[in-house]
């Protein structure tokens, strides 16, 4: 089975901080990861994705995440937030060759001025 | 630009009526999902298919029923709806060339009275 953990529902900071949303997930072999946004009233959209390869990978709009196996981890960080970023973001995980995509419970980010 | 168009965008049911969720997409992808959207957790997979005339059970099949006639369509079918039904559901499409991604729809509010 795989699951994904987003230990935080809600993070706020200030515009122009840095940011770190955190994501485990659970599988047991080599995992394909992916980061999602989602704006109000919208469907999710992809910000970055990792199968293999440099384990840190570079997103849209200046975001990256971090693949550690060693913590089943893959934490999405950004050196300087803005107010448009406010948006719910979600951690998924898919398993090999199965088509099945689980998604974290979401991190709500909201960047104050 | 990857296309997945879902419909109705709002439904009002009564309880034990029957709806129909459709789906459509335009990019030849073979995967499709259906997912619901509910605060506290997250998307949670509903069915899924992996190509015309598949259906796959997800993490929360129960109550639900998924038909998949054609590469383009995907409907989720409620025969006897609940309130507890009462989500935001989305569709998406796939593949898995690479690491690849879903593309989502706008989503669908349904409201189970």
């Amino acid at each position: 089975a795989q699951s994904v953990t987003q230990p935080d529902a809600r993070v706020t900071v200030s515009e122009g901080a840095s940011l770190q949303l955190r994501c485990k997930y659970s599988y047991s072999g080599t995992p394909y990861l992916f980061w999602y946004v989602q704006y109000p009233r919208q469907g999710l959209q992809l910000l970055l994705k990792y199968y293999s390869g440099d384990p840190v990978v570079q997103g849209v709009n200046g975001f990256e995440a971090e693949f550690i196996k060693s913590n089943s981890s893959f934490h999405l960080r950004k050196a300087s937030v803005h107010w448009s970023d406010s948006a719910v973001y979600f951690c998924a995980v898919r398993g090999g060759s199965n088509a099945k995509l689980t998604f974290g419970k979401g991190t709500k980010l909201s960047v104050k001025s | 630009e990857a296309a997945v168009t879902q419909s109705p965008r709002n439904k009002v049911a009564v309880t034990g009526g029957k709806v129909t969720l459709s789906c459509n997409q335009t990019n030849n992808h073979n995967n499709m999902y259906w997912y619901r959207q509910d605060t506290g957790h997250g998307l949670r997979l509903i069915h899924y298919s992996y190509g015309a005339g598949s259906t796959e059970k997800g993490d929360i099949p129960d109550g639900y029923k998924a038909s998949r006639p054609s590469q383009e369509n995907f409907s989720l079918i409620l025969e006897l709806a609940t309130p507890s039904q009462t989500s935001v559901y989305f569709c998406a499409s796939g593949d898995w060339g690479g690491a690849g991604q879903l593309y989502f729809g706008e989503g669908s509010k349904l409201t189970v009275l």
